[in-house]
Order: C-alpha cells, then sequence, then structure tokens
C-alpha cells in the first residue's frame, strides 16, 4: 500500500536555525509531490508542489524541497527559520490514482 | 488560490443526532471538492470525493449512510453525520480542487465535531 512517511513528529529549533524535515513515500512510479503548512489557527494552504523538471523547487517564504527520485524522498527545507515558521507542515504524495496520500504532519516549534 | 469557508467551526451534539456540516468555495466554481478526517496525531483521511451533480465516491471503510455528501451546486458541498456517536467525534476538513489544476487542493478551515 503506498504510504507517506515523515520522520519527526515534533521539531524543535532556534530562529536562524537550519530545517530540513523529512518526507518519504513508497510507491514506485510518476508521483506529484506537495508540502502543505498550517499556522496555528489557520487552515492548511499549499507550500510548494513537485509535479516535473527540477527537482529542486522553490516554494513561498523561503522554503525549498527537493525530490530524489531514487531515494523516495521529497525534503523539505529552509536556510534560516524566523518564529513565524511555527507550525505543522503536512507532506502528500499523490500517485497515478490521484489519490492524495498524507504524512502524519511535523509540528515545528521555533523559539524566539 | 481559492478561498474555501466551512460552517460551523465547532459543534457539539448529543449522541444520536445528526449534524450537517457546510463547505463552501467562495470564489470560484468548484466541480469536485473533497471531504477529510483528522484524528490527533494522525495524518488527514480521505474520506469521500464529492462531485457537483452527481454521486459522491466514498473511500474504503468510509459508510456513505453515515456521512451523507451533497454537491448541490458549484459552491456548495455538505456533510451530513447522520445518527452520531462519540467515536463520530473528530476534526473535519473539506478541500476544492484547482479548476485548472486539478491536483493542488485547498482547504477550508476545518469543523471540530464533538459529539457527547
Amino acid at each position: 500500500a503506498q504510504s507517506v512517511s515523515q520522520h519527526n513528529h515534533h521539531v524543535i529549533l532556534s530562529e536562524a536555525a537550519s530545517l530540513e524535515l523529512g518526507c518519504n513515500y513508497s510507491y514506485g512510479g510518476t508521483v506529484n509531490l506537495f508540502w502543505y503548512v498550517q499556522y496555528p489557527g489557520q487552515h492548511l494552504q499549499l507550500l510548494l508542489k513537485y509535479f516535473s523538471g527540477d527537482p529542486l523547487v522553490k516554494g513561498i517564504k523561503g522554503f525549498e524541497a527537493e525530490f530524489i527520485k531514487s531515494k523516495f524522498s521529497f525534503n523539505l527545507r529552509k536556510p534560516s527559520v524566523q518564529w513565524s515558521d511555527t507550525a505543522e507542515y503536512f507532506c502528500a504524495v499523490r500517485a497515478s490514482n490521484y489519490q492524495l496520500i498524507w504524512g502524519a504532519g511535523t509540528k515545528l516549534i521555533i523559539k524566539p | 488560490g481559492a478561498v474555501v469557508s466551512q460552517h460551523p467551526s465547532r459543534v457539539i451534539c448529543k449522541s444520536g443526532t445528526s449534524v450537517k456540516i457546510e463547505c463552501r468555495s467562495l470564489d470560484f466554481q468548484a466541480t469536485t471538492m473533497f471531504w477529510y478526517r483528522q484524528f490527533p496525531k494522525q495524518s488527514l483521511m480521505l474520506m469521500a470525493t464529492s462531485n457537483e451533480g452527481s454521486k459522491a465516491t466514498y473511500e474504503q471503510g468510509v459508510e456513505k449512510d453515515k456521512f451523507l455528501i451533497n454537491h448541490a451546486s458549484l459552491t456548495l458541498s455538505t456533510l451530513t453525520v447522520t445518527s452520531a456517536h462519540p467515536e463520530d467525534s473528530s476534526f473535519y476538513i473539506c478541500s476544492v480542487g484547482d479548476r485548472g489544476d486539478q491536483e493542488t487542493q485547498y482547504f477550508g478551515p476545518g469543523t471540530r465535531l464533538l459529539v457527547l
């Protein structure tokens, strides 16, 4: 069965630290990959997505993600986090059946 | 992106009653809407895909008679939890598929249901 794994349920960082959130999926075919973010008290919103082309995708607010096909990974990165990045981050994968499979989410807390 | 609203944001009901949750696409016509359920510390679980003017497509394990979905217009889909029980308490979220890019979804703020 297809699945999406986010390695860390909780991450705590200080401001200006670098961030990398892991996301691995299990599906051998063509996939579309997404990172969504949910800020406290707000609804889910798209951070970035990968469909094809350059495997390094840049999203909003300085976030980027790299698709590494051989590792079935789509890790989210930001070189220097801010307090306002405190949120929950969800990785999602769409396979050929068009169903979106979600990871369990990673709660990121940035200490000011 | 699309703006999606849900109503109510929170609802508390007695066991055995039915609860209706509305999902509205405020700024574009959505032929497809999705209903998710989220349990604490777990990922979103797709319950059903709501198609305007036709029957919803339910995911395996989701009771269609329990969770009634109506997508009567291009801007409104409703989810009715019938004869609610405490185990139905959860966070219900709807999303709409981008008309031009069906692979990106825009989410509503969610509805927290508590069944006593």
